[in-house]
């Protein structure tokens, strides 16, 4: 059983690129979301989805773009990537109704 | 509005010492309470969770209690382990759609 699979795990990028973060999960959970995770400041919620067609933002959705076109599958876009976007990314799902998210290994990003 | 505070680390320990990780929180209401850890190179995973006041969270030897008069879920050990060496998060949700997290203690243990 994969769980949440993150890809890449690392990448660079440059001012002004664009680039996917995948994440995608094989336990049939409704509710996906990505979290970006810098020092000092712990997680923080980017934007979310409970389930197919429905997304909606967190805490710090400027600058991120997201699709949910099937259950399994929930890209994060950065469209022009700048270098506040530097963090760690991790993807997570859980069930509806259910209290406990399984978390990605994360995707590492730099942007110079 | 909602957020988690947690203590500053890093924190170090000699094996088999007591471990405790403070964490408070805010919030208009009542939420669910959670540790989560993050093992180096890995994912965050939960830990322990609490839904309601004075309920007891426990797991790997691993204990927090919710209590509500503190607004408080600290997190111990009474014996820590080298393979314990993380970084634990205090977290809360009402919904379970958006977890506030703290910002981590990194806890290294010494054999």
């Amino acid at each position: 059983n994969a769980g949440v699979t993150q890809t890449p795990k690392f990448q660079v990028l440059k001012t002004g690129q664009s680039m996917t973060l995948q994440c995608a999960q094989d336990m049939n959970h409704e509710y996906m979301s990505w979290y970006r995770q810098d020092p000092g400041m712990g997680l923080r919620l980017i934007h979310y989805s409970v389930g197919a067609g429905i997304t909606d933002q967190g805490e710090v959705p400027n600058g991120y773009n997201v699709s949910r076109s099937t259950t399994e599958d929930f890209p994060l876009r950065l469209l022009s990537a700048a270098p506040s976007q530097t963090s760690v990314y991790f993807c997570a799902s859980k069930r509806t109704g259910a209290s406990e998210a399984f978390f990605g290994q994360g995707t590492r990003l730099t942007v110079v | 509005g909602d957020s988690v505070t947690q203590m500053e680390g890093p924190v170090t320990l000699s094996e088999e010492a007591f471990l405790t990780i403070n964490c408070t929180y805010t919030a208009t209401g009542y939420p669910s309470l959670f540790w989560y850890v993050q093992y180096p190179g890995e994912g965050l995973q939960l830990l322990l969770k609490a839904t309601k006041a004075d309920d007891k969270g426990s797991n790997k030897g691993f204990e927090a209690t919710y209590r509500k008069e503190t607004t408080s879920f600290h997190l111990e050990k009474g014996s820590v382990q080298v393979s314990d060496s993380a970084v634990y998060f205090c977290a809360l949700s009402f919904t379970g759609n958006q977890f506030y997290f703290g910002t981590g203690t990194s806890l290294t243990v010494i054999p």
